[in-house]
């Protein structure tokens, strides 16, 4: 099975404080994602990547930067957190191999739910 | 863009009975996936059900069947003989056929269902 794990299920920081989020999955996916949900809102897409050192901005990248350096990792950087990124954030990954029915379904990690004081 | 819209907020049903979760979507593509996720209370979201919008046919597995209504844009989740098991938060997503670097799901705002014993 796809396994795809967050460093951290519960953080308290501080506003201005620097936070790392970090995420591992262990199928070769080339696909990581950085997701944010918040009630009402559903999952918004933060930033995602389909390679190593590659990245692309989702709908909401402001106030994020993400670092993927080793295919397996995928980290979400808060450069200076604020209340307003308090949120749970999911992270998911995806392939695009397989065969022509492949879909490119997302296999999600058990989330990390971020309080910023 | 697309949009994905869930116009139930929480939903609630007996167990053993039929539940139908509703979702719509917004988009000029001809050719897209759609999918219903699951997210159990602390727990990580998984793949219920998907769709290819070339198939006429609705998909199904097991308890849990779509109708998928193309012209109408709207996919809806139904789950038969509902158990307690399946109380959770319930999203729609929708995906561009497009390859690589776009394969990013667009979600709903998400379904909280509730099983009454």
């Amino acid at each position: 099975d796809v396994k795809v794990t967050q460093s951290s299920r519960y953080l308290v920081k501080r506003t201005g404080e620097k936070v790392f989020l970090e995420c591992v999955q262990d199928m070769d996916h080339e696909n990581m994602f950085w997701y944010r949900q918040d009630p009402g809102l559903g999952l918004r897409l933060i930033y995602f990547s389909y390679d190593v050192k590659m990245k692309e901005k989702g709908d909401i990248p402001e106030g994020y930067s993400v670092s993927r350096e080793k295919k397996e990792r995928f980290s979400l950087i808060l450069e200076s957190a604020s209340t307003n990124q308090t949120s749970m954030y999911l992270c998911a990954s995806s392939t695009p191999r397989g065969d022509l029915m492949n879909t490119g379904e997302l296999f999600f990690g058990e989330g990390s739910r971020l309080t910023v004081l | 863009a697309q949009t994905v819209t869930q116009s139930q907020p929480e939903m609630s049903v007996q167990e053993a009975e039929t539940v139908t979760l509703s979702c719509t979507y917004d988009t000029s593509e001809s050719d897209y996936y759609l999918f219903w996720y699951k997210q159990p209370p602390s727990r990580q979201m998984i793949l219920v059900i998907r769709q290819e919008a070339y198939k006429q046919q609705n998909a199904t597995e097991n308890r849990f069947s779509v109708n998928f209504q193309k012209a109408a844009k709207s996919f809806s989740l139904k789950i038969s003989d509902s158990q307690l098991g399946d109380a959770a938060m319930y999203f729609c997503a929708y995906r561009s056929p497009k390859v690589q670097g776009a394969q990013k799901l667009v979600f709903g705002q998400g379904t909280r269902l509730t099983i009454n014993p």
